[in-house]
């Protein structure tokens, strides 16, 4: 079965400085792999996707994630973080069988400190 | 465009009263899930559906109730609420196979059995 592991249940960064959450999945084939982020009150916002090809994936709010085969990994990062990226932030695999659904890590709450 | 939505967006309920989540989505989208969200926990999928006519179970999906007639509507149904149930559900919604593509998520509804 798949499985996504977020290994971080809490991280606090300053304001501009760099920003990486770790996101660890197990999967038997080649994975679809998502990052989503949700603000305090609000649904889950797609920010990238992963599913084959360059393996340095860009997304939106000038998020990026790096696909590694070898470590089972699919790290999220951002060079300079703003106080509004403070929220919470769910990794994902995505299956093609079974109803073809989404398999979610148990989060990471990211804090920026001013 | 409305995307997916939910409705109530919060509702107090007494243990053993019933109840029923509205899901709607207005974007053609074949493939719909419920998700509930516990602190600590991630999303667990509850039930979802790949069609109108089609159900079947998630991981966590005792207590609980679907029906999907038509290709909008998704709604979710609690016969005898239990205070287990106190949750924060969500509904999505994806075109194609959600584990390829991902989800659209509804702004959720946050439910306190008491």
């Amino acid at each position: 079965a798949q499985s996504v592991t977020q290994p971080d249940i809490h991280i606090t960064v300053s304001e501009g400085a760099s920003l990486e959450l770790r996101c660890n999945y197990s999967y038997g084939a080649t994975p679809y792999l998502f990052w989503y982020v949700q603000s305090p009150g609000q649904g889950l916002q797609l920010l990238l996707k992963y599913f084959s090809g360059d393996t340095l994936v860009q997304g939106i709010k000038g998020f990026e994630a790096e696909f590694k085969r070898s470590q089972s990994s699919f790290n999220l990062r951002k060079p300079s973080v703003h106080w509004s990226d403070a929220a919470e932030y769910f990794c994902a695999v995505g299956s093609t069988g079974g109803g073809n659904k989404l398999t979610f890590g148990t989060g990471t709450q990211l804090k920026v400190e001013l | 465009n409305a995307g997916v939505t939910q409705t109530p967006k919060f509702r107090i309920l007494k243990i053993g009263q019933s109840m029923t989540l509205q899901c709607t989505q207005d974007m053609n989208h074949n493939y719909m899930y419920w998700y509930r969200q516990d602190p600590g926990m991630g999303l667990k999928l509850i039930y979802y559906s790949v069609g109108a006519g089609i159900t079947d179970k998630g991981e966590v999906p005792n207590g609980y109730n679907v029906s999907r007639s038509t290709t909008e509507d998704f709604p979710l149904r609690l016969e005898l609420a239990a205070p287990s149930q106190t949750s924060v559900y969500f509904c999505a919604s994806s075109l194609r196979t959600g584990g390829q593509y991902g989800y659209t998520f509804g702004s959720g509804t946050r439910l306190t059995v008491v």
